[in-house]
């Protein structure tokens, strides 16, 4: 069981640069969402969705962009990088919202120059 | 213990004695609390969570305290092991809500 799987583990952008980060859950859970961690702070929401077709902003949504076209998949899309977002990113799922223990993936760490 | 800023609290402690990694959590109406591990260069792992009907939860060399009173956590490990190393988050949560929010963490570091 592969759990929660992210692409890629490391990626270097330029400022205004644009890619999608990955991520694919193979345990059939309805909610899913995107963190941030940045040194000495804890992991920050970005974005989330609760099912197929429904996503909504968490935390820190400034600059990025997520669709939620089936239930195993939520990619994370950065529109026009930005130092600021230099960052490592986990999706995690969990078979709800609330209540239950959320799975994360390995880990995006972003460099953007 | 976890608190917001820029430095993450540090706790040391010689192999085999027992650990002990506090937190202080935000919201009174959070009913569910989880506790992660999270290694160098891997995503955060589940060790164990306790809702708010339960004072103590216990697992494998784990056991988790929950003091709703002054809304505070703890994540004792016993007998530590090199292999507990790691930085530890707690995590709360509403059983209707739809996120979680994470302490900042605490690095432990086994001496051997």
């Amino acid at each position: 069981n592969a759990g929660v799987t992210q692409t890629p583990k490391f990626q270097v952008l330029k400022t205004g640069q644009s890619m999608t980060l990955q991520c694919a859950q193979d345990m059939n859970h309805e909610y899913m969402s995107w963190y941030r961690q940045d040194p000495g702070m804890g992991l920050r929401l970005i974005h989330y969705s609760v099912g197929a077709g429904i996503t909504d902003q968490g935390e820190v949504p400034n600059g990025y962009n997520v669709s939620r076209s089936t239930t195993e998949d939520f990619p994370l899309r950065l529109l026009s990088a930005a130092p600021s977002q230099t960052s490592v990113y986990f999706c995690a799922s969990s078979y709800r919202a609330g209540g239950t223990e959320a799975f994360f993936g390995q880990g995006t760490r972003l460099t953007v120059v | 213990g976890e608190s917001v800023g820029l430095h993450l609290p540090t706790l040391s402690v010689q192999e085999g004695d027992n650990s002990i990694i506090n937190c202080a959590y935000s919201n009174s109406a959070s009913d569910y609390f989880i506790w992660y591990k999270q290694e160098s260069g891997k995503g955060p792992q589940f060790i164990i969570d306790i809702r708010s009907n339960m004072d103590k939860r216990q697992g494998q060399r784990v056991t988790v305290l929950l003091n709703k009173t002054v809304k505070h956590l703890s994540l004792q490990i016993a007998a530590t092991q090199p292999g507990d190393s790691a930085v530890y988050f707690c995590a709360e949560n509403l059983n209707t809500g739809n996120q979680f929010y994470f302490g900042t963490g605490t690095s432990l570091t086994v001496i051997p």
